[in-house]
């Protein structure tokens, strides 16, 4: 039971170029979120789906595009990579019920932008 | 507003004595979760507990107990005898039902064992 895979592990890219990060889950979850992490700043939600073709924006969406064209999948794009946008990126999911259950995270993506 | 408070930022502790994590929280919501996350220097993110609003009994296992008291709006995470193994960063996170959709994490505390 792979559980949450994300790709790619770890990319560098140079400012203004584009890049997708591709986030995956097994359980059957409706909900999935894409989280960024910085030093100092815990994790900060970028954006967050509540189902199939749903996109909702979180804290920090700025820069950041995403879609779920399937349920098991969740996508994030930069279109125009920024320096800022170094980080190391995790994306999570959970089941609709309870409605308050715990995140599972996956192993993260370490993106570098020069 | 929805808020998670982790005012500890780094903390080293010599192997085998207990150390307390604080984390205290902000929320409107009536009914509430909250929750501790593990972050190993390996990177990922474990799930250690899950606990309502409406239950404030303290929990352990094993070497781990959280105390939670919603008169004072805090859940801390105490370790027993720590261990080299428990080096790592830790992070508080609340959802509540009315923002179901979204987890608010702290900030985390980065927690070394010296040997």
């Amino acid at each position: 039971n792979a559980g949450v895979t994300q790709t790619p592990k770890f990319r560098v890219l140079k400012t203004g170029q584009s890049m997708t990060l591709l986030c995956a889950q097994d359980m059957n979850h409706e909900y999935m979120y894409w989280y960024r992490q910085d030093p100092g700043m815990g994790l900060r939600l970028i954006h967050y789906s509540v189902g199939e073709g749903t996109t909702a924006k979180g804290e920090v969406p700025d820069g950041y595009n995403v879609s779920r064209l399937k349920k098991q999948n969740f996508l994030l794009g930069l279109e125009s990579a920024a320096p800022s946008q170094t980080s190391v990126y995790f994306c999570a999911s959970r089941a609709s019920l309870p409605r308050t259950g715990e995140l599972f995270f996956g192993e993260g993506s370490r993106l570098t932008v020069l | 507003a929805q808020k998670v408070t982790q005012a500890q930022t780094e903390i080293s502790v010599v192997e085998k004595e207990d150390v307390t994590l604080d984390c205290v929280y902000e929320t409107r919501d009536t009914t509430y979760y909250l929750f501790w996350y593990k972050q190993p220097p390996s990177g990922e993110l474990v799930f250690l507990i899950r606990r309502n609003s409406f239950d404030e009994q303290n929990e352990i296992s094993g070497r781990y107990s959280w105390n939670f008291q919603k008169s004072t709006s805090s859940f801390n995470f105490t370790i027993t005898a720590s261990q080299v193994v428990d080096s790592a960063v830790y992070f508080c996170a609340l959802s509540g039902t009315n923002t179901g959709n979204q987890f608010y994490f702290g900030t985390g505390t980065s927690l070394t064992v010296i040997p």
